[in-house]
């Protein structure tokens, strides 16, 4: 039992650049959610999904995409990237919406 | 604006002591809190939540208090081990699966 996996760790991008993050759970889970993390500051959600089916937007979502592929994955895609997208990505997944979120380790993503 | 925040952006304690970290919020139709761990380079660890419906929450060694009259909430770490150092984050959710999270305190704990 994995729990929350996400690839890549680490990356590097060029201004313009586009990259899917992904992400999987295999806890049977309903919810997954996209956040990012910057320094001195807590976790902002960019884009969530209560169901299998269902994506919505968070607090920050220009700038990207999401897809729910199916209950197990959820992938953030950046279509080009921008400096201001520099940031630790961290996705997370529920039984129900915001119920206890699990944690997958993070992607740091920085665009030079 | 509506925010989470945190009172202090560090707590340094001597290992043994019990520890508390404050949050303030300013939502008052936030009704579920949550307060997770986060050591350095992992993802965020769930440790406790509460419901608007209650006041106090007791798990092993936390417990987190609520008092909505002032819009604050608290968790209270007792017998806080070196294992404890880690930032600490309380999230709330405004009903609309908006959650906000705090900017988070750095706990560390002194032998």
């Amino acid at each position: 039992n994995a729990g929350v996996t996400q690839t890549p760790k680490f990356q590097v991008l060029k201004t313009g650049q586009s990259m899917t993050l992904q992400c999987a759970q295999d806890m049977n889970h309903n919810s997954m959610y996209w956040y990012r993390q910057d320094p001195g500051m807590g976790l902002r959600l960019i884009y969530y999904s209560a169901s299998e089916g269902t994506t919505d937007k968070g607090e920050v979502p220009n700038g990207y995409n999401v897809s729910r592929l199916n209950k197990r994955e959820f992938s953030l895609r950046l279509e080009s990237a921008a400096p201001s997208q520099t940031s630790v990505y961290f996705c997370a997944s529920s039984r129900q919406p915001y119920n206890e979120q699990f944690f997958g380790p993070g992607t740091r993503l920085t665009v030079l | 604006g509506e925010s989470v925040g945190l009172h202090l952006p560090t707590l340094s304690v001597q290992e043994g002591d019990n520890s508390i970290i404050n949050c303030a919020y300013s939502n008052s139709a936030s009704d579920y809190f949550i307060w997770y761990k986060q050591e350095s380079g992992k993802g965020p660890q769930f440790i406790i939540d509460i419901r608007s419906n209650m006041d106090k929450r007791q798990g092993q060694r936390v417990t987190v208090l609520l008092n909505k009259t002032v819009k604050h909430l608290s968790l209270q770490i007792a017998a806080t081990q070196p294992g404890d150092s880690a930032v600490y984050f309380c999230a709330g959710e405004r009903g609309n699966n908006d959650m906000r999270f705090g900017a988070g305190t750095r706990l560390t704990v002194k032998p």
